[in-house]
């Protein structure tokens, strides 16, 4: 079992939905991620936020939207995706550590939500 | 940016037999992990380990800083333990939180 919830497990959705993917953790940690990994390819970083705030976009298009609500919640809203969008999308989380990076902090990674879009 | 490049690609074992993964970078680094993805997609983080050796059960790390490279010894190799194992970096001064994967290793542990 993962302290990194992520919801759903598994998603297909058409290239003019909008869906959301959900992720949670109550281990206290301050900076949470998104990554994106196609198969047979290491993971991608997406976003980082830290205490809330977006600290790196990693020029990811427009049609995603992440959204920090709380320190426990992170979501990535999806809007007119494209078949290439279809991977693995995982959510991690790490302590907030010295000069604001993740110096000194393990990387804690949910159990991700399979997307296809088809 | 930073190069990491594990070795090597891919690992056929026989269950119980010990085997040696590493990982070179080509920058200083401040933060270097071992993670192990399962066949379903699990990521696992293995190890926290920018320098030294630590030891967790039948796994174990070593990272020479000053040469640019960390080894992850599995002894005892049990079918659990397939999958893919991935290095990942953060460069000293460089973006912070930004870690770079290699590609990693694919392990294959047959009974």
């Amino acid at each position: 079992d993962t302290e990194v919830t992520q919801t759903p497990k598994h998603l297909v959705m058409g290239m003019t939905n909008k869906k959301s993917l959900k992720c949670e953790q109550h281990m206290g940690h301050r900076a949470m991620y998104w990554y994106k990994q196609k198969a047979k390819k290491p993971p991608e970083l997406m976003f980082v936020y830290s205490y809330e705030k977006l600290s790196i976009n990693e020029s990811v298009p427009s049609r995603f939207s992440p959204e920090c609500p709380n320190s426990s919640l992170l979501n990535l809203h999806l809007h007119a995706l494209q078949p290439e969008d279809s991977a693995l999308y995982l959510c991690a989380s790490s302590h907030d550590g010295l000069r604001g990076s993740s110096y000194n902090s393990p990387l804690h990674f949910g159990n991700g939500t399979r997307l296809t879009v088809t | 940016g930073i190069q990491v490049e594990q070795s090597p690609p891919d690992l056929i074992l026989q269950e119980g037999a010990n085997s040696t993964l590493r990982c070179n970078f080509s920058d200083s680094v401040n933060n270097l992990q071992w993670f192990h993805q399962n066949p379903w997609g699990q990521l696992i983080n293995l190890f926290y380990i920018p320098s030294g050796t630590k030891q967790n059960g039948r796994l174990s790390a070593t990272t020479v800083a000053t040469e640019r490279y960390s080894l992850l010894y599995i002894s005892s190799s049990q079918t659990t333990d397939s999958g893919v194992y991935f290095c990942a970096v953060e460069i000293s001064g460089g973006s912070n939180y930004k870690l770079t994967f290699g590609k990693g290793t694919l392990l294959t542990v047959n009974p």
